[in-house]
Parts: structure tokens; C-alpha cells; sequence
């Protein structure tokens, strides 16, 4: 059984590109979520994907975006990059998508992103 | 809006004590508290996670309790080793999806 991988892991973009993260999820997971971790802080919330559609959305601005395709891998993709974008971005999958609260989530290592 | 603290910001103590770490949280309609474990520069790993009916979740050396009507939430780690220097977050999902709401975390130092 393998984890959730992530790729690249690490990049560094200057201010204004786009930049597109990628995360395999766990074997037998349908749903994948996106967290944003900045240095010594928590992660937070940016959405989730359960059955190629985006199911649940935290504060974040619309220039962040993602897909989900058919064999559960997902993208994070993020437009017009400014200098706060600098971070950790975590990607977790889980088996259920629904709203019960009852997920464990399995986490990646994670995509560390400089933006200069 | 539910906002997720957690005391203290830094441990540092000797192998072989028993340690709490405290986590709280603003609103008490939760589904679920989760503890995690975060190391140098990799993603995190769940340790426990406690349903809004439980008061308790235990995983050999580790505890977690629950309190929703105090919003406190404590990881008691016994016998502590090198091995458990680590961050600890905990996260509350209080939105469902897997919507988790996460503290800055504890940083904790076991020194042999």
C-alpha cells in the first residue's frame, strides 16, 4: 500500500507566475484535500476534492484552483503568485468524501514553494 | 469561527517524563479533534483521533482526552524518548468534509 506522494518538492517562482503541485493519493482514497502551511504556523484549509469536483473551500482566493482526475490524483494550481504564496503545501487523501467527520487523513511530505 | 490554540509553543525536557500538551478551541460543536505529529520538514502523521461522542483515544505511549463543553483537548505522552522530539498539532473538524482546523502547534524536545 503506498502513501500519498507529492511532487515537485520543492520550487521556487518569482512573483506574478503560476505554479501547479501535484499529489498521487493513497491507494483505495477517493477524496483529496490541500492544505497551506506557512512557516511555524498550522496548515489551512484550501478545498477538497471528492468525485472530481471541489466539495469544500476554505479562505482562500479563487487564483488558487485545483482538479481531481478519474484515478483520484489531484493539482493545485495557483495564479498571479505573490510573495506570501511562500510555503508548505500539504496534500492529504481519505477514503470518504462525505461531510462526517469521521475521515483519518493520510498526509504527503508536503511541496515547499519560494516565491521570490 | 472556530480558532484552535495550543500551550505551550515549546518543550524541552529530559527523556523518560511524562508530558501534556494542551490544545483549545473556540467553539465546541466539533466533529471530531484530531493529533498529529509533524518532524523537520516532512508532512504529518495522525496519531489519534477522537469522535465528538468520545472522552478518550489511546495508542500505546500516547492519550488523548476530550472535553467539548470546557473546548480543551490534552495529548499525554508517557515515558517520553528522544524519538518523540517532534511538532505536535492538533485540529479540530468542525465544518466537516476534512475541513481541519489546526493549531501553530508544540514544538517538543526529548533530550537524552
Amino acid at each position: 500500500e503506498t502513501g500519498v506522494t507529492q511532487s515537485p518538492t520543492h520550487l521556487i517562482k518569482t512573483r506574478g507566475q503560476q505554479v501547479t503541485l501535484r499529489c498521487s493519493s493513497q491507494s483505495g482514497h477517493n477524496t483529496v484535500s490541500w492544505y497551506q502551511q506557512a512557516l511555524g504556523q498550522g496548515p489551512q484549509f484550501i478545498f477538497q476534492y471528492y468525485r472530481e469536483e471541489e466539495n469544500g473551500r476554505g479562505n482562500f482566493p479563487p487564483r488558487f484552483s485545483g482538479l481531481q482526475f478519474p484515478n483520484y490524483s489531484s493539482e493545485l494550481n495557483v495564479n498571479a503568485l505573490e510573495l506570501d504564496d511562500s510555503a508548505l503545501y500539504l496534500c492529504a487523501s481519505s477514503l470518504v468524501g462525505l461531510p462526517t467527520g469521521a475521515n483519518v487523513l493520510t498526509f504527503g511530505a508536503g511541496s515547499r514553494l519560494t516565491v521570490l | 469561527k472556530q480558532e484552535v490554540t495550543q500551550i505551550p509553543a515549546a518543550l524541552s525536557v529530559p527523556e523518560g517524563e511524562n508530558l501534556v500538551l494542551n490544545c483549545s478551541f473556540t467553539d465546541s460543536a466539533i466533529y471530531n479533534l484530531q493529533w498529529f505529529r509533524q518532524d523537520p520538514g516532512k508532512g504529518l502523521t495522525s496519531l489519534l483521533l477522537i469522535q465528538s461522542s468520545q472522552r478518550e483515544q489511546t495508542s500505546g505511549r500516547l492519550n488523548a482526552s476530550l472535553d467539548k463543553s470546557s473546548g480543551r483537548s490534552t495529548l499525554y505522552i508517557a515515558a517520553s524518548q528522544p524519538g518523540d522530539s517532534a511538532t505536535y498539532l492538533c485540529a479540530a473538524n468542525s465544518g466537516g468534509y476534512n475541513k481541519l482546523i489546526f493549531g501553530a502547534g508544540t514544538r517538543l524536545a526529548v533530550h537524552p
